[in-house]
């Protein structure tokens, strides 16, 4: 069975920088893309990049590539989202997903929520 | 970017009813739209992709259609667990983009 499960939530001070760990597993699949979306309250979700499983290619909205890295580890098969420079505004529930053959978000994770806060 | 933009937003319905969502695109995206389920506190859940596609395990009482850049959910007959919001979400062109949602309220 599918599985994605992400690291615990965060509080962190403007400025400062966060990295959320997202753990897959039960995936049959060799290749697919681990996918990052935020939500901040209330608002429709936020599509921010992606990491391919198999050869590590990423790609990122355009308005977060500054500040967003994704990376992944393949000897534990779990993938990282950091975050920069952190502003008020980033306060949001992050997911992580997947993205096999239905060429869309299918397995999300149970979320991680990160509070800018001073 | 791609707008993507649901009606209507709140909907009221009781259960039994048929219920439709639509989703319009700012312009084309062939058939790459998928609709979400999303329940409070919850990750958003896949009920439809590639725009008629029914997700394993999800109620068939969920349809999808459309192309281009019009799109419906339709939800044949409301039952209580059906009560969330509902996203559309085009994958054609980067970046993805969610609509605003449609909450489905009760009557």
């Amino acid at each position: 069975q599918v599985q994605l499960v992400q690291s615990g939530a965060e509080v962190k001070k403007p400025g400062a920088s966060v990295k959320i760990s997202c753990k897959a597993s039960g995936y049959t699949y060799t290749s697919y893309t681990l996918q990052w979306v935020r939500q901040a309250p209330g608002q429709r979700p936020e599509w921010m990049g992606w990491i391919n499983s198999d050869n590590g290619d990423t790609k990122y909205s355009q308005r977060l590539q500054d500040r967003v890295t994704i990376t992944w580890d393949t000897s534990s098969n779990t993938a990282y989202m950091e975050m920069r420079s952190l502003r008020f505004e980033d306060t949001a529930v992050f997911y992580c997903a997947t993205s096999t053959w239905t060429a869309t978000l299918d397995s999300w994770g149970q979320g991680t929520l990160v509070t800018v806060s001073s | 970017d791609i707008q993507m933009t649901q009606s209507p937003s709140p909907l009221s319905a009781s259960i039994g009813d048929r219920v439709i969502v639509t989703c319009r695109a700012s312009q084309s995206i062939n058939t790459w739209l998928a609709w979400y389920q999303q329940k409070p506190g919850k990750a958003p859940r896949l009920l439809i992709y590639q725009a008629s596609s029914l997700e394993t395990g999800v109620p068939s009482r969920f349809s999808g259609s459309g192309s281009g850049t019009e799109f419906t959910l339709t939800i044949s007959s409301l039952q209580p667990d059906d009560f969330a919001t509902y996203y559309c979400l085009q994958s054609c062109f980067y970046p993805w983009t969610f609509g605003q949602g449609t909450k489905v309220e009760i009557k």
